[in-house]
């Protein structure tokens, strides 16, 4: 299985300023025939579900906010907020889907 | 408005059984990939399978944690799908997620972009 790797465990940032996350996975994730990451990234909110952000690892899902943005190929990839707001604070999970599907293990987001 | 509805979680000793369910409504569940997540208490997710949708024969693959005992299945009659859990562990407890996968083969990838609200599974003496 590809493990995924998330750093860091978590991080505090004050309203406004950027956040960055990154995401590693064990093997690479990109398929070389359609030149596509099989990496997404999720918002998960206390007491709630997963919620689809960003998918092939750069590409907005309707209705996301465009601080939210995802960059990176192969092994290696960042999701970025670039001005963080209130609603914001919550745990961020990749997700590889390039073999079956594994998570990596979240990052806390809050606010300094 | 698209939505998914899990039940029937509860308390179960270990080695035990039980249903899960997944109630779907504004959009047809046959149609689509259909996967289960968990999550551990204060842990992340964990991929626990899925089932294709019915031009893929309704096809299903497990997680290697769950293999052999866990069975997803669906009812297309009342828009459902359902995971059946047997031989529970203690190290099954979680929040149980069903969800809609985008993804119908390889080339258009598995993320989930409908997602439940989670029913709770306490596996315990």
């Amino acid at each position: 299985d590809i493990v995924m790797t998330q750093s860091p465990d978590s991080l505090a940032v004050s309203l406004g300023e950027r956040a960055t996350i990154n995401c590693k996975s064990s093997q690479s994730v990109l398929y070389s025939s359609n030149n596509k990451n099989y990496l997404a990234w999720y918002q998960q909110k206390p007491g709630q579900p997963p919620r689809l952000l960003i998918y092939w690892a750069s590409t907005r899902e309707s209705g996301v906010p465009d601080r939210f943005s995802g960059s990176g190929s192969g092994t290696d990839f960042t999701l970025t907020i670039s001005s963080l707001q209130a609603e914001d604070v919550a745990v961020y999970y990749c997700q590889q889907y390039y073999t079956t599907v594994t998570f990596g293990p979240g990052t806390k987001v809050d606010i300094k | 408005e698209v939505q998914l509805v899990e039940s029937g979680g509860g308390l179960v000793q270990p080695g035990g059984s039980l249903r899960l369910s997944c109630a779907a409504s504004g959009f047809i569940v046959s149609d689509h990939f259909m996967d289960w997540v968990r999550q551990a208490p204060g842990k992340g997710l964990e991929w626990v399978g899925r089932t294709r949708n019915k031009p893929n024969s309704y096809t299903t693959e497990y997680a290697a944690s769950v293999k052999g005992r866990f069975t997803i299945s669906r009812d297309d009659s009342k828009n459902s799908l359902y995971l059946q859990m047997n031989s529970l562990k203690t190290e099954d407890t979680a929040v149980y997620f069903c969800a809609r996968d985008r993804g119908f083969d390889f080339w258009s990838g598995h993320y989930m972009d409908v997602w439940g609200q989670g029913t709770t599974v306490t596996v315990s003496s």
